[in-house]
């Protein structure tokens, strides 16, 4: 069974431009999570999708969305780049929300923004 | 303010002995704890888990201890082999696990051979 791939695995943007960073979920897996790692902050939550639907928000500003497909991919965007989001994103999907137990995470984007 | 804390960034410990790897927690709430493991250039596995309705829980050489009253969670690994080598984050959540995870920043553990 393939695992939760994410692409691309690599980006450099500059400031002020905005990313779109995505990620295919194990098959039948339908929930999504996206996550922030950073050496200052560590593992953030992001938010995280269900059949469609955002179902939690970590407390990240509005400039950080996303969206899930009805095939249960998911894409996250951040808009107006700043030199702070460079940080590794995570993705990790499981069969069901609510079960962290069960979820397996993907490689992550590595951003970097200059 | 962190909820979750790993005070220790760093542990090295010797092929076959105990490794211990700790977490604080200040938020009351926190019902689910989980550790996952992280090599390099890999996104986490999950390890273990506990709910806060027990004080210890055991998977092979895995052991997470829970101290709610002290706010504390432990992970030993006995015996600790160099595979084990990897950054160990400890991760809370309320209802169950149902609702976001909160992260330590990380230890990394070197078990030397």
């Amino acid at each position: 069974k393939a695992g939760v791939t994410q692409t691309p695995r690599y980006l450099i943007k500059t400031r002020g431009q905005q990313v779109t960073l995505s990620c295919s979920p194990i098959s039948g897996h339908r929930s999504v999570s996206w996550y922030q790692q950073t050496p200052g902050q560590g593992l953030q939550f992001l938010f995280e999708y269900f059949s469609e639907t955002q179902r939690n928000k970590g407390n990240f500003p509005g400039r950080f969305s996303g969206r899930q497909f009805s095939n249960s991919r998911s894409e996250m965007n951040v808009s107006t780049l700043e030199l702070g989001d460079s940080a590794l994103y995570l993705c990790a999907s499981s069969l069901n929300a609510g079960t962290p137990d069960t979820q397996y995470f993907g490689p992550g984007t590595r951003l970097t923004v200059l | 303010d962190q909820q979750v804390k790993q005070n220790s960034p760093s542990l090295s410990v010797q092929e076959g002995r105990i490794s211990i790897l700790n977490c604080d927690y200040t938020n009351s709430m926190f019902d689910y704890f989980l550790w996952y493991k992280k090599y390099p250039a890999e996104g986490p596995t999950f390890l273990i888990s506990i709910s806060s309705i027990k004080d210890k829980n055991e998977d092979g050489r895995f052991t997470v201890f829970l101290n709610k009253s002290a706010k504390h969670l432990s992970l030993h690994i006995v015996p600790s082999q160099p595979g084990d080598s990897a950054v160990y984050f400890c991760a809370a959540s309320e209802q169950g696990g149902s609702e976001k995870l909160v992260f330590g920043k990380g230890t990394k553990l070197t078990v030397n051979p």
